[in-house]
Formats: structure tokens, sequence, C-alpha cells
């Protein structure tokens, strides 16, 4: 079945710092990838989609590619800063719009 | 702007007892989702619906039932609460049409604490 796997539980940076967190999936459909990202006591929201098409996403300074061969997706950002401390879901999508999510990974960035 | 709302946004219960939480959502979307949020698991979908009447399990809904009364309600029911089923609850909808069809939109979530 479909099926998403996030090994980073924490990742702590300073600000300025460059961020990459890696996902692995398992699909039998053209992948629709997505990265949600939650703030403390809300909901998880949509932060980038990347799919078969165009290959890449970019939102907000975050950049989501991902490697077909692998079966692999990244979420990236050049520099990050304190307000983007918050946890970052890889998401796969499903039939009926139905999300598989990682486990996440809790970010946070030190002044 | 997507707009889902949860009632209540937490709620202590007694084993065995029987929980119902809410969602609402003004989207005008066709599906609707509930979630459960552990720590160390991301979210796990417990039930969708895709039309107003039915509904579909997801990935565990065991101990869970729901219920789609109209297109903007989706309840989620615990008929007889168990201490597992302490966790933070989300609710969500999507489109089924349209440039953002496969985005989902979150409620704020529901804590749950079964005692």
């Amino acid at each position: 079945g479909d099926s998403v796997t996030q090994m980073q539980g924490q990742v702590t940076l300073s600000e300025d710092d460059f961020l990459f967190i890696n996902c692995t999936y398992s699909t039998t459909w053209y992948p629709t990838l997505f990265w949600y990202v939650q703030y403390p006591g809300e909901g998880p929201q949509l932060l980038l989609k990347v799919t078969t098409a165009n290959n890449k996403g970019i939102s907000r300074g975050f950049e989501a590619t991902y490697d077909k061969g692998t079966t692999s997706f990244h979420l990236q950002k050049a520099s990050v800063q304190e307000s983007d401390s918050a946890v970052y879901y890889c998401v796969l999508g499903s039939n009926y719009n139905v999300l598989y999510f990682g486990s996440g990974t809790k970010l946070t960035v030190e002044p | 702007e997507a707009a889902v709302t949860q009632s209540p946004r937490s709620k202590v219960a007694v084993t065995g007892g029987k929980v119902t939480l809410s969602c609402h959502q003004t989207n005008n979307h066709d599906y609707m989702y509930w979630y459960r949020q552990d720590t160390g698991h991301g979210l796990r979908l417990i039930h969708y619906s895709y039309v107003a009447d039915s509904t579909e399990k997801g990935d565990i809904p065991d101990g869970y039932k729901a219920s789609r009364p109209s297109q903007e309600n989706f309840s989620l029911i615990l008929e007889l609460a168990s201490l597992s089923q302490t966790a933070v609850y989300f609710c969500a909808s999507s489109p089924d049409w349209g440039a953002n069809q496969d985005t989902q939109y979150f409620g704020p979530g529901t804590r749950l604490l079964v005692l």
C-alpha cells in the first residue's frame, strides 16, 4: 500500500543555516507529494505541492523536489529564520484525495 | 479563505463513555476527513467521506464511527471510549475539482483525554 517514511524526528538549527529534510515514499500510482507545516496549537497547512509534471515546488523560500529513481523527496531552505520553527510533514497523495503523512520533523531554529 | 471549525476544542471523557466530535466546514467542499495525531506517528486517517450520507473507512477505523448528515458537517463518534483513544483529533476538507482539488484544509483540532 501507499506509505511515507520520514526519519528525521528533530532538527535544531541556528538562524541563516541551511535546512534539508528527506523522505521516502512507496506507491503504485503517479505520486503527488506534499509538504505540510504545523505550528503549535494549529492544524497542518499546505506548504508545497510537487507532482510528476512539475518535479519541483517553491513557496515562502522553501523548495521541494522529488526523485522518482530513488522514490525520495526533499524539502530545503537556504536560510532558516526563527519563525520557521514548526513541525514539517512529508505527505503522499492517493485516491479520493486521501493523504498519507510521515511522522513529522520538528524544526527548532535558535536565534 | 477555507474555514473548518471543530467542537469541542478539548474534552475529558470517562472510559466506556460515548464521545462525539463535531466538524463544520463552510468551504463547499465535497471531501471531509478525520485524523488522529499521536506523538511520533504524525496524522493517521480514521474515516473520510466524499458525499453526504456516506462514509468510508481509513487506515485506523476500529473503535470509531463517522456520520456525514450534510455536506457541511462530519462527526466522529466513539461509542465506548478507551484510554488508547487519548489523542488530538483533526478534521479536514478538500474540494474534488479545480486547481486545489487535492489540498486539504484542516481545523484547529480537538484534544481528547480519556480517563
